[in-house]
């Protein structure tokens, strides 16, 4: 079974500083990973898709099947990022979820 | 392109009244995947339909809860009875093949 972990609930960061939002994920096959976003009581929006390999708002992930990772990385933080943020693995239809991290971005 | 839809925005009702969301996913889409998220389970999917057939419903939670898929343009998602452990917001996803999934608006739904 699939399984993916998000250990920070709350992540405060200050504009213009770098974030990293950590994702580990288990699986037995070949993973195809994403992150969602959902801003303020809106809609789940994706945001990457690790297959695609291109920077979205200025975010990237890459997968590193050594470490079952795929980190989400911003270098200078805005506050339009604050949001809720999730991981996602793909095994055949089924999305499974991390349990996702706020992110605040402060003045 | 409206995305997905979902009705209602917001409902509220008291326990054991029946409960029906409704979505209305992308056209030209063939999957429809029912969500609901809480902050102690966070996002789990209930069910999934193929081509309107139900394909995995291993996440609907009991038998209170049925979906049905009538139509490529058209599902539910119905409670009866309703209970107040039920309140949640409850999201319409859909896609086609291998492309990923769009998500709605989300219906928050509260139990009295």
């Amino acid at each position: 079974a699939q399984r993916v972990t998000q250990p920070e609930k709350l992540l405060s960061v200050f504009k213009g500083a770098p974030v990293e939002l950590k994702c580990n994920y288990s699986y037995s096959g070949s993973p195809e990973l994403f992150w969602y976003v959902q801003y303020s009581r809106q809609r789940l929006q994706l945001l990457l898709r690790h297959i695609s390999r291109e920077s979205i708002k200025g975010f990237t992930a890459d997968l590193n099947k050594g470490e079952t990772s795929f980190h989400l990385k911003k270098p200078f933080a805005q506050e339009e990022d604050s949001a809720m943020y999730y991981c996602a693995l793909k095994a055949d239809y089924k999305l499974s979820f991390g349990a996702g991290t706020t992110v605040t971005v402060r003045a | 392109d409206a995305g997905v839809i979902q009705s209602p925005r917001h409902e509220v009702t008291e326990m054991g009244q029946e409960v029906t969301l409704r979505c209305k996913p992308i056209s030209g889409h063939n999957s429809l995947f029912w969500y609901r998220q809480t902050m102690m389970r966070g996002l789990e999917l209930l069910i999934y339909f193929n081509n309107n057939v139900p394909i995995d419903d291993s996440g609907m939670p009991e038998d209170r809860f049925s979906a049905k898929m009538p139509n490529a343009s058209f599902s539910t998602l119905k409670i009866q009875p309703s209970e107040p452990r039920d309140s949640a917001v409850y999201f319409c996803a859909s896609s086609y093949g291998n492309q990923p999934q769009h998500f709605g608006d989300g219906t928050r739904l509260s139990i009295l």
